[in-house]
């Protein structure tokens, strides 16, 4: 089955640092690579994602990269703010084609960020 | 809020108990989860339900029982539980469908979970 590693497991950075947290999965088929956010006392929350057929993916202050070559996607935070702070999962799975999806997500084991002011 | 919502937020329990855990969705999604969270491991995926149909089992063990009435409902029935099970129990929901890409998953706050 799919193997997720994240790396790394803690990030602290200053307040407007950038943050980079990196993943590699095993199955070459996997085609859909999602990032939570997971903040204390709640759960998880998708903040981006991405599908194979893209690079790379941006939303404001985030981005997604993904190298399916090397089978390594990573997350990219710039200008970090204290509220950044909280932990972040990455994600693979495989979009049946033509038959029925039923997301099995495979989870890395979790980066916990902190954002010192 | 994500629109799944789980109860109850904490519990205690000991190991003779039999307990239920409580997730329902406000999105009209069709498939729901239940995930086991616990300190230093991945989220591990425990059941899958589509349209009301159990499609994933993960290998859980037969003290935890999933009950989905409803597409809107799911249960997660405990009995029996070791020490061990003590995690936070997260559910999720997400729109599947035939021919298409993965739907993004919308997790609920999770119970916590002591077993003693």
């Amino acid at each position: 089955g799919e193997n997720v590693e994240q790396h790394p497991s803690t990030l602290s950075v200053q307040e407007g640092d950038s943050a980079v947290i990196k993943c590699t999965y095993s199955d070459s088929a996997s085609n859909y690579f999602p990032w939570y956010k997971q903040e204390l006392g709640k759960g998880p929350q998708l903040i981006i994602d991405i599908r194979s057929n893209v690079g790379e993916k941006k939303d404001q202050r985030i981005a997604v990269t993904l190298n399916k070559t090397a089978k390594h996607f990573s997350l990219h935070i710039t200008e970090t703010q204290p509220e950044d702070s909280a932990v972040y999962f990455c994600a693979a799975s495989i979009s049946s084609a033509g038959g029925t999806s039923y997301g099995k997500l495979t989870f890395g084991q979790g980066t916990i960020l902190t954002v010192h002011p | 809020e994500t629109g799944v919502t789980q109860t109850p937020r904490h519990l205690v329990m000991g190991m003779t108990n039999k307990k239920s855990l409580k997730c329902e969705q406000h999105l009209g999604h069709n498939a729901m989860y239940w995930y086991k969270q616990s300190a230093k491991k991945p989220l591990e995926l425990m059941f899958v339900y589509n349209f009301k149909e159990q499609t994933e089992n993960n290998s859980v063990p037969s003290r935890f029982s999933p009950e989905c009435p409803n597409s809107s409902h799911l249960f997660l029935h405990l009995h029996t539980l070791q020490p061990e099970d003590s995690a936070l129990y997260l559910c999720a929901s997400s729109q599947e469908g035939r021919g298409t890409y993965q739907e993004t998953q919308y997790f609920g706050p999770g119970t916590r979970l002591l077993v003693l």
